[in-house]
């Protein structure tokens, strides 16, 4: 099995300007979650799909935050415009959806905002 | 706010020595309980544990949940240089809408 995949994995951008994170989930997960981990706040959950459809969306940090599920094979984190706040990694996992099940994650995209 | 708490936040230690890692946990709708090891890159599975006073094992690692007490520890035996990492606890959550919150890790080194 191929793994979560995640695109780009490093990032670096100004203040401002657009970012678009991607993710690819283990063929046959239903369920996947974006986290963001910095030193200060460990890993945060930012929102999650159940199916393709948003089911818990309370950790994305604000408006600038969006994000997409248009398939069962691809997910989008999009922050516009991005803050040198932002600055973190981005995690995304899946799981089978079935409770309990574990997440399996990707190797994170470093973002850094300037 | 569901809310899980990994004590100490940093530990360093000689090789052969045997750590503790601690984590407590306040989880509505609780499902489950897991642990992951961070180096570098992403976080990988260890353990999942769901019932109270059953030990998990593996090589040297074990684990154990207290449902009541709301409390796991992670057990590491004649720890080893590679063993260094981030240990990460989880608290699984929800009916059909299953999620983990996690700690902020224990930050394991081990000295040769």
């Amino acid at each position: 099995d191929a793994g979560v995949i995640q695109s780009p994995r490093h990032e670096v951008t100004e203040m401002g300007q657009e970012v678009t994170l991607r993710c690819k989930p283990i063929s046959g997960h239903n369920s996947l979650f974006w986290y963001r981990q910095t030193m200060m706040r460990g890993l945060e959950l930012l929102i999650y799909f159940n199916n393709n459809v948003p089911i818990d969306d309370s950790g994305m940090p604000e408006d600038r935050f969006s994000a997409k599920m248009p398939n069962a094979s691809f997910s989008t984190l999009k922050i516009q415009p991005s803050e040198p706040r932002d600055s973190a990694v981005y995690f995304c996992a899946s799981s089978r959806g079935q409770e309990p099940s574990p997440l399996h994650f990707g190797n994170g995209t470093r973002l850094t905002v300037t | 706010e569901d809310k899980v708490v990994q004590s100490p936040l940093s530990l360093v230690v000689h090789e052969g020595d045997t750590v503790t890692l601690n984590c407590s946990y306040e989880v509505t709708n609780f499902r489950s309980l897991l642990w992951y090891k961070q180096e570098k890159k992403a976080p990988t599975f260890l353990f999942m544990l769901t019932s109270s006073g059953i030990e998990k094992k593996s090589g040297r690692l074990s684990s154990i949940l207290d449902k009541k007490e709301l409390f796991s520890i992670l057990n590491i035996t004649a720890t080893q240089t590679g063993d260094s990492a981030v240990y990460l606890c989880a608290g699984g959550s929800g009916g059909s809408n299953y999620k983990l919150t996690f700690g902020k890790g224990t930050l394991l080194t081990v000295n040769p």
